[in-house]
């Protein structure tokens, strides 16, 4: 089993709808949570940066983090085509080990017009 | 990319060659990582290093050795590529390597193994 499970998709919304986009993880020890963003045959880029739990938000963006139940989400507002991409949750423990990730497999999103 | 660039974008070889891949930045950056994103397993870090001449394996080490001798640049190596190593590869960099510090992604190159 994965330390850390995402549903690979695809989900396809039309626009304007509210996405809601999760991942489980299964070590206690995670603390930083992280979603990136990746376009087509691009590098992922930092979309939300969550610690511990609660919600935070960023514009049409929402990351939330239940700890107790080892689940986070990422919510889009108003869903537009240019956020067709796949969204990859990552998360990391406090103590040193080089800042290393441990990454989901991603959701692929597409938003119609 | 946040000053990180990647060379070749594109490279297609033949089974049995060696393949060097270079990650190079402009940030300063202390940490430098490099990943491989395959379909179903996502991103999985081969090597990373914490400094100058300093590497560590990630969990996909096996046929790949890593180099660095300056702080801006990391070499990939491929010794002798396999036909199970086509994927995309990016490099990433972090800086203070704890915290709420994270990493920043090159925008990858793709290997072909024939």
């Amino acid at each position: 089993q994965k330390e850390v499970e995402q549903d690979p998709g695809p989900l396809s919304v039309p626009e304007g709808a509210i996405v809601s986009l999760n991942c489980t993880y299964s070590n206690s020890a995670f603390q930083y949570f992280m979603w990136y963003r990746q376009y087509s045959r691009k590098g992922p880029e930092l979309l939300m940066y969550t610690y511990s739990s609660g919600n935070k938000e960023d514009g049409r963006f929402t990351a939330q983090v239940d700890k107790s139940s080892k689940y986070i989400s990422l919510f889009i507002r108003d869903s537009q085509p240019s956020d067709s991409a796949t969204y990859l949750c990552a998360m990391k423990g406090v103590t040193g080990g080089g800042n290393k990730l441990t990454f989901g497999t991603g959701t692929q999103l597409k938003v119609e017009l | 990319d946040a000053g990180i660039t990647q060379s070749p974008r594109h490279k297609v070889t033949e089974t049995g060659t060696p393949v060097t891949l270079r990650c190079h930045q402009t940030e300063n950056h202390r940490y430098m990582y490099w990943y491989r994103q395959d379909p179903g397993h996502g991103l999985r870090l081969i090597h990373y290093s914490y400094g100058v001449k300093d590497t560590d394996k990630g969990e996909v080490s096996d046929g790949y050795s890593v180099s660095r001798s300056k702080t801006e640049d990391f070499l990939l190596t491929l010794e002798s590529a396999t036909s199970s190593q086509t994927s995309v590869y990016f490099c990433a960099i972090s800086d203070a390597g704890v915290g709420t510090d994270t990493q920043y992604f090159g925008p990858g190159t793709r290997l072909t193994v024939l």
